[in-house]
């Protein structure tokens, strides 16, 4: 089973700055096969990238995601108030099994 | 518009069994691989399982601490997904969402289990 390592766990930042997050896999993820989600407070998860690089529809250009192997990274450019949420990134590749990383929380300093 | 909506949450005892059903529409239903995902109280997701399209051949496949308990099933005609959990303990309780894809690209809101005495 390949284990997902976010860091950090919380992430504290003001809106209009740049927020990195970081997912390092345990073994390499198959194919880049590598989800980010964004889950705000009391509602379902929300597919962000796909394919460690590929945005969603819908999903704004600010939201980029990089990487491949066993590390990828989630940036966001400029922080607007509405993107404070948790993130967690999931990969795809091992099927059957799925998995998740444990979240980092993205909070207002 | 995809939809996914989720039904059957409740309380149940250790032990005691539950059917969560999830209705979809705005999308073919039948083509769509189907995922049920979990999130107990203030942590993180975990996978549950998964059941693929019918073209594709409907295997299902499930997490380790589910299998043998968990059951998912598909009823395309209805645009249903459902899980039978059997046997169930108190660290199944969990808010339930079903999602659709191979990653999970449309996710219901879910509806919660609570097993308790």
């Amino acid at each position: 089973e390949i284990v997902l390592t976010q860091s950090p766990g919380t992430l504290s930042l003001s809106p209009g700055a740049r927020a990195t997050l970081s997912c390092r896999a345990s073994q390499s993820v198959s194919n880049n096969y590598l989800a980010w989600y964004q889950q705000k407070p009391g509602q379902a998860p929300r597919l962000l990238i796909y394919g460690a690089s590929s945005r969603a529809t819908g999903i704004p250009d600010r939201f980029s995601g990089s990487g491949s192997g066993t590390d990828f990274t989630l940036t966001i450019s400029r922080l607007e108030p509405e993107d404070f949420a948790v993130y967690y990134c999931q990969q795809y590749g091992s099927s059957p099994m799925y998995t998740f990383g444990q979240g980092t929380k993205l909070e207002i300093k | 518009e995809v939809q996914l909506v989720e039904s059957g949450g409740g309380l149940v005892k250790p032990g005691g069994s539950l059917r969560l059903s999830c209705a979809g529409s705005g999308f073919t239903f039948s083509n769509a691989w189907m995922n049920w995902v979990r999130q107990a109280p203030g942590k993180g997701l975990e996978w549950v399982g998964r059941i693929k399209s019918k073209p594709d051949g409907g295997a299902t496949d499930y997490a380790a601490p589910v299998k043998g308990r968990f059951t998912i099933s598909r009823d395309d005609s209805k645009n249903k997904v459902y899980v039978q959990m059997n046997s169930l303990k108190t660290e199944d309780t969990a808010v339930y969402y079903c999602a659709t894809g191979w990653y999970l690209d449309f996710w219901g809101r879910g509806t919660l289990v609570t097993v308790s005495s």
